[in-house]
């Protein structure tokens, strides 16, 4: 079973919409979650932290579902320079290793 | 501060030659990281590091070496390149990879690597 999984889309959406992905993972005592943006031919970057609490950052929102063991990335008011994938990061407990996701496509369309 | 630089961004190796990529990073992480990224399979870890002078496989070690002399460098040599090996590698490094210690990872830019 995989560590982390994700629906790899693609997710097109027109401009301005409200777009949501699901990244699931399989050790429901991990503690460390991230979202990372990655833009065609580039490397990926931290987007977010994903916190217990939830956090927000702008028009971006992510959010950790302990019980169902998914994290999710909530993306408001969509501009076409969001236009990435998308990239779910878990860090297993007692583990050295981080585990990605093998991403979303989002094209936000004009 | 540079953060993660990668060397060469770009290679052509023949079969069954060798090669180092060079990954260098100037933020005093102590966690260094090889992957390689190939389409519909995502990120990869190939080897990692916790520290100077320690070292540990990854999910994909085969055909890869790593060492680590310094807490600033961590290259990765391909012992006898295969046309399997054609992939995009990605050096990344963290503060930290405790695994509740809430730090992301820094990638460099990246190493296009294509083996014929």
């Amino acid at each position: 079973r995989k560590e982390v999984e994700q629906d790899p889309g693609p997710f097109n959406v027109p401009e301005g919409a409200t777009v949501a992905f699901n990244c699931t993972y399989s050790n429901s005592a991990s503690q460390s979650f991230f979202w990372y943006r990655q833009d065609c031919r580039k490397e990926p970057k931290l987007l977010m932290s994903v916190y217990s609490s939830g956090n927000e950052d702008g028009r971006f929102t992510a959010q950790l579902n302990r019980a169902s063991q998914y994290i999710s990335l909530l993306i408001r008011d969509s501009k076409l320079s969001d236009s990435a994938t998308y990239l779910c990061v878990v860090n297993p407990p007692w583990s050295n290793q981080f585990y990605f996701g093998t991403g979303t496509s989002l094209t936000v369309i004009p | 501060n540079a953060g993660v630089t990668q060397t060469p961004k770009f290679q052509v190796l023949k079969t069954g030659q060798s090669m180092t990529l060079q990954c260098a990073q100037d933020m005093n992480h102590e966690y260094m990281s090889w992957y390689r990224q190939d389409p519909g399979m995502g990120l990869r870890l190939i080897h990692y590091s916790v520290g100077a002078g320690i070292t540990d496989q990854g999910e994909v070690p085969n055909g890869y070496n790593v060492s680590r002399s310094t807490t600033e460098d961590f290259p990765l040599r391909l012992l006898s390149a295969a046309p399997s090996q054609t992939s995009v590698y990605f050096c990344a490094s963290s503060y930290s990879s405790r695994w509740d210690s809430g730090y992301g990872y820094t990638f460099g830019s990246g190493t296009r690597l294509t083996v014929v």
